[in-house]
């Protein structure tokens, strides 16, 4: 199946590392991303990783990807206010173009 | 360049009703997609269409909903009758097509209410 689960609500300081978690069960090859979605907003693609991959930075940004566990995860460096949303891991595989995703993981940070 | 537009922001009806969503995709983007987002859940697929097109229709409901893609740019999604369950965002998105590394772009939502 195209399960991907996430854990639902974190808080972080202003200035300090968030990260955020899913697990998934489709093995098969795959990409797998990080959408962002503030208020009122649609959903905004951060980063994706390939399945053929274990880590991917970009800026402040760092995926890992334990194919063995089927875990991602995502660490937001230096955390700011305007991190604040709702983060969704999402997980699409070859012959199906469909992108499953997560309940979502709300992310507060405080001043 | 302009995002993904979609109208009305807001809708509140009664169950039993019918109601309509229009969503016009970035200029040039072949691949558009439907998805349904309930309050504290992930979104998820309804339809997705190729230029005019559907590739994937499997988790629309179809005794209730249906979606078309005239001349391959606007879309509409239509529910007819709507039911509670149905309270939801529905997302409009798209993308220049539909390879697994291509960007989706979503539309602010359209959030319907049924009473």
């Amino acid at each position: 199946g195209e399960d991907v689960e996430q854990s639902l609500f974190l808080s972080v300081r202003e200035g300090d590392s968030s990260v955020i978690n899913c697990t998934y069960t489709d093995s098969s090859s795959t990409y797998l991303y990080w959408y962002k979605q503030e208020p009122g907003a649609g959903l905004q693609l951060l980063t994706y990783i390939f399945s053929n991959m274990d880590m991917k930075q970009d800026q402040r940004l760092t995926v890992l990807l334990n194919k063995k566990d089927k875990h991602l995860s995502l660490r937001i460096a230096d955390t700011q206010t305007g991190d604040s949303a709702i983060y969704f891991c999402a997980q699409r595989r070859y012959g199906n173009n469909r992108l499953a995703f997560g309940k979502g993981n709300q992310v507060v940070v405080i001043p | 360049e302009a995002g993904v537009a979609q109208s009305p922001r807001y809708k509140i009806i009664e169950k039993r009703q019918s109601v309509a969503f229009w969503c016009n995709p970035i200029s040039g983007h072949a691949t558009l997609y439907w998805y349904q987002q309930i309050l504290g859940q992930g979104p998820k697929l309804l339809i997705q269409f190729q230029n005019n097109g559907v590739v994937d229709d499997s988790q629309l409901p179809k005794d209730r909903f249906s979606a078309e893609r005239l001349k391959g740019v606007d879309s509409t999604l239509k529910i007819q009758p709507a039911k509670l369950e149905d309270s939801a965002v529905y997302l409009c998105a798209s993308s220049l097509s539909d390879s697994m590394n291509t960007e989706a772009f979503f539309g602010q939502g359209t959030r319907l209410t049924v009473v």
